[in-house]
């Protein structure tokens, strides 16, 4: 059964506190790993996808890398406005067109001023 | 390049009732998502509409049952509401192209349902 797993739940960091949330899943035929910003009471908001084993990812403060099993969001020197729920997210394929996102229940990152 | 948009963005109902969220696709996109999320979860697939066909569905009970228009926006209707249905729901649109290269889903704001 495909399933997706993040870890911690929830994360307490102090500004510029460098830290690594983890993503692991089981999935047959990884077809895409998502990671999304979710602010409180928002819908998701894209910020990486990775395809293969070994691909990086990189946005400001964030870096997403990807292995056969896993998935790492680093976070180097947060800022507060960082603070947000992450999820992570692979594609499921088997339907004619887009396919199906499974999701992780997310990590709660808070970063202290 | 307009995003995607949601409409309620709040709504109480209470239990038995029916209800009907709508979504407008990011411009440019031919594909749309459901998904339902729990406080303190994450998104779970609800359906997905292509070409105004439903394209794939998750575990849900047929009182969750959607449309697509022309125009590539959506409706979710969920009859007979329970508690267990107050949640966020979110829509989400990409765009297909009959390749196999996965799309991104970008995500509406959510409508919040509350059932009473």
């Amino acid at each position: 059964e495909d399933q997706v797993t993040q870890s911690p739940e929830a994360l307490r960091l102090q500004e510029g506190e460098s830290s690594s949330l983890n993503c692991s899943y089981t999935v047959s035929g990884l077809r895409g790993l998502f990671w999304y910003r979710q602010d409180p009471g928002k819908g998701p908001e894209f910020l990486f996808t990775l395809y293969s084993a070994g691909e990086e990812k990189e946005k400001e403060r964030l870096k997403a890398t990807l292995t056969k099993k896993e998935s790492f969001l680093h976070i180097t020197a947060p800022k507060p406005e960082d603070s947000a729920t992450y999820l992570c997210a692979v594609l499921r394929m088997g339907y004619n067109q887009g396919g199906k996102l499974i999701f992780g229940q997310g990590t709660e990152l808070s970063v202290k001023p | 390049e307009t995003g995607v948009t949601q409409s309620p963005t709040h709504l109480i109902k209470t239990r038995g009732q029916q209800v009907t969220l709508r979504c407008s696709s990011q411009s440019g996109h031919n594909t749309v998502s459901w998904y339902q999320q729990a406080l303190g979860q994450g998104p779970q697939f609800i359906f997905q509409y292509y070409r105004e066909e439903e394209n794939g569905r998750g575990n849900f009970p047929p009182r969750f049952s959607g449309l697509q228009f022309p125009n590539y926006s959506s409706e979710l209707n969920v009859n007979a509401l329970e508690l267990d249905d107050s949640a966020l729901y979110l829509c989400a649109s990409s765009l297909s192209q009959g390749s196999s290269t996965p799309r991104t889903q970008y995500f509406g704001p959510g409508t919040r349902l509350l059932v009473l």
